[in-house]
């Protein structure tokens, strides 16, 4: 049972639009979480983070938002840029600093110009 | 600044063969060291940390081992490969008491 979902594997939006990629969780245990983007064939970096002890958190064209009751986050970038194309991965961790991280299947983000 | 290296970038092993990715991590100490796959169509995977030389934790019972021989290395190994065993296996580090991982760039296996 996935612990972690994101339910659109793909999203299409058009450029200096707001791209909206959202994460459901289901372990009530869950106390902070990540987004990290991927480009192919490279590693994972890190993008923002949340811990539940808040509800927002913004850097720059990006914000995430945290739904503890709906155990739900969604990422936010605004403007969308060509270069913002790649997989979005939202990851989840109890309070243990990441040694069991579970992270989301993915979704796919298109930047239209 | 901290870097983290892993190789081989690709790799084809036939069915049965040993395996062994190596990383490394520069430019930090004693850091936590994480083992992922990403199979075809899936997200990332955990399948092993490490919180220290010579400690080991795996999260998945599997066809693979780990092992870390030194501070800011990290093996990955299997004696004889499955096909399922095909994927991207990435290495990542984070800092002590930090939720933050870096990733390296990764290596695709192909088991044939």
């Amino acid at each position: 049972d996935q612990q972690v979902k994101q339910n659109s594997p793909s999203l299409s939006v058009q450029e200096g639009r707001i791209s909206i990629l959202n994460c459901d969780y289901t372990n009530s245990m869950f106390d902070y979480f990540l987004w990290y983007k991927k480009y192919p064939a490279e590693g994972p970096t890190f993008l923002i983070s949340i811990s539940s002890i808040k509800d927002k958190n913004e850097d720059g064209r990006f914000t995430v938002f945290l739904n503890k009751s709906a155990k739900h986050l969604s990422l936010h970038i605004v403007p969308s840029q060509p270069g913002d194309s790649a997989v979005y991965f939202c990851a989840a961790s109890p309070d243990n600093y990441g040694q069991n991280f579970v992270f989301g299947p993915g979704t796919r983000l298109s930047v239209l110009p | 600044s901290q870097t983290i290296h892993q190789w081989p970038a690709t790799l084809v092993q036939p069915v049965g063969s040993p395996l062994s990715l190596e990383c490394t991590v520069e430019g930090t100490s004693n850091p936590n060291l994480y083992w992922y796959r990403q199979a075809a169509g899936r997200g990332l995977q955990l399948l092993f940390y490490s919180v220290g030389i010579g400690q080991i934790s795996s999260e998945v019972p599997q066809n693979l081992s780990a092992s870390r021989p030194q501070d800011r290395q990290f093996i990955l190994s299997s004696k004889k490969l499955l096909l399922s065993d095909s994927g991207f296996y990435l290495c990542a580090w984070s800092r002590q008491n930090s939720y933050e991982q870096y990733f390296g760039p990764g290596t695709r296996l192909t088991v044939t």
